[in-house]
């Protein structure tokens, strides 16, 4: 079955450490996007590629990294010097064909301090 | 500034019953509208996706309404099922430089359906 998968499901982070969250997608999509959920918020987009080796910051970038080495992934890196990093995050993938594109999610990874 | 606003925050119901939860929005310009299912501790499912062109559209016992002129969207869900327990979450979509296109989410409405 196509689909993106995300792990790890839970992940904690000690103080000054860089923690990666993986997403791979098997949809063949060209565009992958990291979101940011926090309760009692909507969805807040981190960053976005549409293209391999391409990516654009979204609207709260600061403190993350990404990577798009290869169309099937799209790596997200919380680094030290995001200061709240508790939160559930979502990966999404889209085509980038004419007409309205539905995005796809992953099942989301919980990273918590420890 | 673009904006979703979803009400209520949320509501619990009998199952059987029906249900509408309500998003406005002041996106703008206004490409489509999504409504979405996430299960808790899940990734969003998308329910239905509606044009400028189009002020209804059902999915099974979901059906979303739009009125751009009034800028508003409803998800009519009928008879509801336990399994309907979700929240709920209203994506509103704007065209940005070169055809690329902006999501904006609600809030999201958390529904809980008692047997």
């Amino acid at each position: 079955d196509g689909g993106i998968t995300q792990s790890p499901k839970y992940l904690f982070r000690k103080e000054g450490q860089n923690v990666t969250l993986s997403c791979e997608q098997n949809l063949n999509h060209d565009a992958m996007y990291w979101y940011r959920q926090d309760p009692g918020q909507g969805l807040r987009l981190i960053y976005y590629s549409q293209i391999v080796n391409d990516f654009q910051k979204g609207d709260i970038a600061e403190g993350y990294s990404v990577s798009r080495e290869k169309k099937e992934s799209f790596p997200l890196t919380v680094t030290s010097a995001q200061k709240n990093p508790t939160a559930f995050y979502l990966c999404a993938s889209s085509t980038q064909g004419r007409g309205v594109q539905p995005q796809h999610f992953g099942d989301g990874t919980r990273l918590s301090i420890l | 500034k673009n904006q979703v606003e979803q009400s209520p925050q949320s509501l619990i119901i009998l199952e059987g019953k029906n249900c509408t939860l309500q998003c406005n929005y002041t996106v703008s310009p206004f490409s489509n509208l999504r409504w979405y299912k996430q299960d808790t501790g899940r990734g969003p499912v998308s329910l239905t996706i509606m044009t400028f062109s189009e002020n209804t559209k059902s999915n099974g016992r979901y059906t979303a309404t739009l009125d751009a002129d009034t800028k508003q969207s409803s998800l009519h869900i009928t008879a509801s099922q336990l399994s309907d327990s979700a929240s709920y979450i209203c994506v509103v979509s704007a065209v940005v430089l070169q055809g690329a296109q902006k999501l904006v989410f609600g809030q999201g409405t958390r529904l809980t359906i008692n047997p």
